[in-house]
């Protein structure tokens, strides 16, 4: 059964240090992956995906992880953070069955201080 | 990129009473939607997963009578709450999938409360 963790469910930061948000997955098959972001009261944004192309995939507004398949982990980075990246980030993986559900990982708060 | 929208965006209702969301694929076809939960600072939980013009397939410990799912149509899927409690108070999101690029699209949400 494919399954991911997020390991922190609360990350602090200053504004314009690195952010780094830490999803470790399991699966059977070749995963594809996502990284979605939520502002409060907000639908979610997909900020980047793996799909077993480049390891190393670029999202929007700066934010990249990177598919490490010996550490069954894809982390998110962004160099800089900014006051608008607070919100709630979900780490995905997808069953590559028939189902096609989505594992949602349990979220970790971002939260960036100026 | 494909657009998924939701309506209503927020609702209030009445316990006893029934209330339907609905879910649309504004620019593709989605033969797969999905239905979850969110309750306040927690993850998405999967509620269903609803094939066009056959019965959803309700995840563990939903009850189907309770939610009933409708998707008749390759771009509507409908969530029925019926008999609503205060319980079902919550954040109900939709995403479609798009086969193509075997992706699902979400839409923004439906805040429910149920006085």
């Amino acid at each position: 059964a494919q399954s991911v963790t997020q390991l922190d469910s609360h990350v602090s930061v200053s504004e314009g240090t690195p952010v780094l948000l830490r999803c470790n997955y399991s699966s059977s098959y070749s995963p594809s992956l996502f990284w979605y972001v939520q502002h409060p009261n907000k639908g979610l944004q997909l900020l980047l995906k793996y799909t077993s192309a480049a390891t190393l995939v670029k999202g929007i507004n700066g934010f990249e992880a990177e598919f490490k398949k010996s550490e069954t982990s894809f982390h998110l980075t962004k160099p800089s953070a900014h006051m608008s990246d607070a919100a709630e980030y979900f780490c995905v993986v997808s069953e590559p069955s028939g189902t096609y559900k989505y594992i949602f990982g349990t979220g970790t708060r971002l939260k960036v201080l100026a | 990129g494909a657009v998924v929208s939701q309506h209503p965006s927020r609702v209030i209702c009445k316990s006893g009473t029934s209330v339907k969301i609905e879910c649309r694929s504004l620019d593709f076809q989605a033969t797969t939607m999905f239905w979850y939960r969110q309750f306040p600072k927690k993850s998405l939980m999967l509620m269903a997963t609803s094939n066009e013009g056959s019965k959803a397939t309700y995840e563990q410990g939903v009850e189907k009578d309770k939610f009933l799912i409708n998707h008749a149509s390759l771009t509507l899927s409908t969530l029925t709450v019926t008999s609503a409690h205060p319980e079902d108070s919550s954040f109900y999101i939709c995403s479609a999938r798009e086969a193509y690029y075997n992706e699902q699209f979400f839409g923004p949400g439906t805040r429910l409360t149920v006085l």
